[in-house]
């Protein structure tokens, strides 16, 4: 089994400010890596897939890189909308998927 | 536009059976695989089952192996979840998700607004 850990479990930023979340696999993903966001109440957004690939609608100050077995989140400038908690998602293991517990963004 | 709609969510007593279902709408349903994701109060998502475009493979987490069965009416549109031997842990938000790809897998695209199922005596 596929164990991902992201750090750190909460990010308190400014808004305006960058935040960087971490995503780490315990082995090869390769680039099948994904990224959500989710607000209280509501459902997972899909923000990023194939490590870097943003998904239809996303702004352009979330961005994803890495391969492999460690991945980043960055939020260029982070506005008031963009405060919620984000999991990553590995999805190489055939057909099944596993997420990350989560990195909460607070306002600071 | 893509809809998903979770219903069948209740309060149901340990040992109890429920099925869930979600209706889909905005996309050609029988190009893409579906998934069923779990969140307990609280805590984070959990992956739970998995089924291809046609229904024939399915898969599943192993906390659920055995006592869940996914499967698809490809001519209603819908997905579903058999839920038989419910235990306490089982307790959660229960989401349906699009796969991004059709004829493959990856993530999900598309997730419904969650059914809540309570296991409690």
């Amino acid at each position: 089994e596929i164990v991902m850990t992201q750090s750190p479990a909460t990010l308190s930023v400014s808004p305006g400010e960058r935040a960087t979340l971490s995503c780490r696999a315990s082995q090869s993903v390769s680039s099948n890596l994904a990224w959500y966001q989710q607000k209280p109440g509501q459902a997972p957004r899909l923000l990023i897939y194939g490590a870097s690939t943003r998904a239809t609608g996303i702004p352009a100050r979330f961005s994803g890189s890495g391969s492999g077995t460690e991945f980043t989140l960055t939020i260029s400038s982070l506005q008031s909308e963009d405060f919620a908690v984000y999991y990553c998602q590995q999805y190489n293991n055939w057909a099944t998927w596993t997420f990350g517990q989560g990195t909460k963004v607070e306002i600071k | 536009e893509v809809q998903l709609v979770e219903s069948g969510g209740v309060v149901v007593q340990p040992g109890g059976s429920l099925r869930l279902s979600c209706a889909a709408s905005g996309f050609t349903f029988d190009d893409y695989a579906m998934h069923w994701v779990r969140q307990a109060p609280g805590k984070g998502l959990e992956w739970v089952s998995l089924i291809s475009w046609d229904g024939g493979s399915t898969y599943y987490a192993d906390s659920v192996k055995g006592r869940f069965t996914i499967s698809r009416d490809n001519s209603k549109n819908s997905l579903y979840l058999q839920m038989n031997s419910l235990r306490a842990e089982d307790t959660a938000l229960y989401y349906c998700a699009k796969d991004i790809y059709p004829y493959s897998y990856g993530p999900g695209d598309y997730w419904g607004q969650g059914t809540l199922v309570t296991v409690s005596s």
